[in-house]
């Protein structure tokens, strides 16, 4: 069965060191989008993409960057993590033709100590 | 700036109550509004709406859009314990396509 899986699913670093969170999906779609979910503000974007080799700015995207080498892979980079960047993050897909009925990963739930 | 608006915050019932979560938005081009529901883990996708005044339905759910008003609800009858989660909505809209704008949620818990 088709999947999106994310790694790690939880992760405790420190203020300032570089982070990477894995999502693979073997959907096969073409659009993957990051999230964070904080209490009280709901799922707010981080980044996204279209296809490979095109990357977007979300709502929040400060702090964060992304890449897309293949179709399976979007990896989330914070580049010097920060204690307001502790929150749980969602990867997620939709395929063209249905771009709005996105799939979601498990979660990796970051704290930045 | 796309806005959506969830209410109420919170909700508690007793199985069997009816309940009705509301939802608000503001979005320019606006294309469509989705439910979600999200237990422990990843939200999963309920109901896409993208005409005013038809009703979407799935067993116990039911969801419905004014375009005019700019708002949905969503209804779940005869509820049971295994509908507690957070319900979210989101809208597609704006000037990039396949966005998401979310709502804050609304977390729903039912006592048996």
């Amino acid at each position: 069965d088709a999947e999106i899986t994310q790694s790690p699913r939880h992760k405790i670093t420190e203020t300032g060191r570089q982070v990477t969170l894995a999502c693979h999906q073997t959907w096969n779609h073409n659009n993957m989008f990051w999230y964070r979910q904080d209490l009280g503000h709901g799922l707010r974007l981080i980044h996204y993409s279209y296809g490979v080799q095109d990357t977007n700015k979300g709502e929040v995207s400060d702090g964060y960057s992304v890449s897309r080498s293949n179709t399976e892979d979007l990896p989330l980079t914070l580049e010097s993590a920060a204690s307001s960047q502790t929150s749980v993050y969602f990867c997620a897909t939709s395929e063209g033709g249905r771009e709005y009925e996105q799939y979601f990963g498990p979660g990796t739930r970051l704290t930045v100590t | 700036e796309d806005k959506v608006v969830q209410s109420p915050l919170s909700l508690v019932v007793h199985e069997g109550d009816t309940v009705t979560l509301n939802c608000s938005y503001e979005v320019t081009n606006f294309r469509s509004l989705l439910w979600y529901k999200q237990e422990k883990k990843a939200p999963t996708f309920l109901f896409m709406l993208t005409s005013s005044g038809i009703e979407k339905k799935s067993g116990r759910l039911s969801s419905i859009l004014d375009k005019k008003e700019l708002f949905s609800i969503l209804n779940i009858t005869a509820t049971q314990t295994g509908d507690s989660a957070i319900y979210l909505c989101a809208v597609a809209g704006g000037t990039s396509y396949g966005k998401l704008t979310f709502g804050q949620g609304t977390i729903l818990t039912v006592h048996p």
